[in-house]
């Protein structure tokens, strides 16, 4: 079974520029996440879909960040302008539904490393 | 917000010896999850646990869902050097709250061969 893709892996660029990542989840999987993980801390939650609906975006910075999933299946992040404290990891992940339980265990992408510059 | 404090902060040991972490919180889970984080990568589900009071091995993983729900540990025993990495605890909450996982801080593991 592939896993959760994300491109690209890497990305550096000035600060006021713009950039997106992408994710493709588990095949099947409605509910997709993304995470920022900032160096030396837990990944924390920007954004969580279930389907091409958002059920939760409380931490997500709305002035600067924004995501889609607009057919349910492959979901775009971001970020524009960037600012300096925007670079860390970005990960994007994804579950079979959301709840508790084995039908929400989390599989997680590699993540893209942003460095803001 | 809800916020997991997780110890110690990193861990130099020698091939063999036992290791043992843990997380407390302030807040109720419904779930606390282990995973690890092994450089360019993503984090990896090790243990999950559901019921407070429940104790759960995977091979020579063992964690524990403390009876108030409120903290968690994860022992390694006999260590070997593929466990470094980056261990991370997680709290899930309520499934009406969507499932929603808080990590803590990390707990960073070296293991001398």
């Amino acid at each position: 079974e592939a896993g959760v893709a994300q491109s690209p892996r890497y990305k550096i660029i000035e600060k006021r520029q713009s950039v997106a990542f992408w994710c493709n989840p588990i095949s099947g999987h409605a509910t997709l996440y993304w995470y920022q993980q900032i160096l030396g801390q837990g990944p924390k939650l920007l954004i969580q879909f279930q389907n091409n609906g958002v059920v939760d975006d409380s931490q997500l910075p709305k002035d600067r960040f924004s995501a889609e999933r607009l057919k349910g299946v492959d979901s775009t992040l971001k970020i524009q302008p960037a600012k300096l404290e925007d670079s860390a990891v970005y990960l994007c992940a994804s579950s079979f539904g959301p709840g508790q339980g084995s039908v929400n265990e989390q599989f997680f992408g590699p993540g893209t490393r942003l460095t803001v510059l | 917000g809800q916020q997991l404090n997780q110890s110690p902060q990193s861990m130099f040991i020698q091939e063999g010896e036992d290791v043992s972490m843990n997380c407390t919180s302030s807040s109720i889970f419904n779930t606390w999850l282990w995973y690890k984080q092994d450089p360019g990568e993503g984090p990896v589900l090790l243990i999950a646990l559901y019921k407070a009071g429940e104790l759960t091995s995977n091979g020579r993983l063992t964690a524990q869902f403390g009876i108030t729900r409120k903290d968690s540990f994860l022992n390694i025993s006999a260590s070997i050097p593929s466990d470094v990495g980056i261990y991370f605890c997680a709290g899930q909450l309520r499934s009406n709250q969507g499932g929603k996982l808080i990590f803590g801080q990390g707990t960073e593991l070296s293991v001398k061969p």
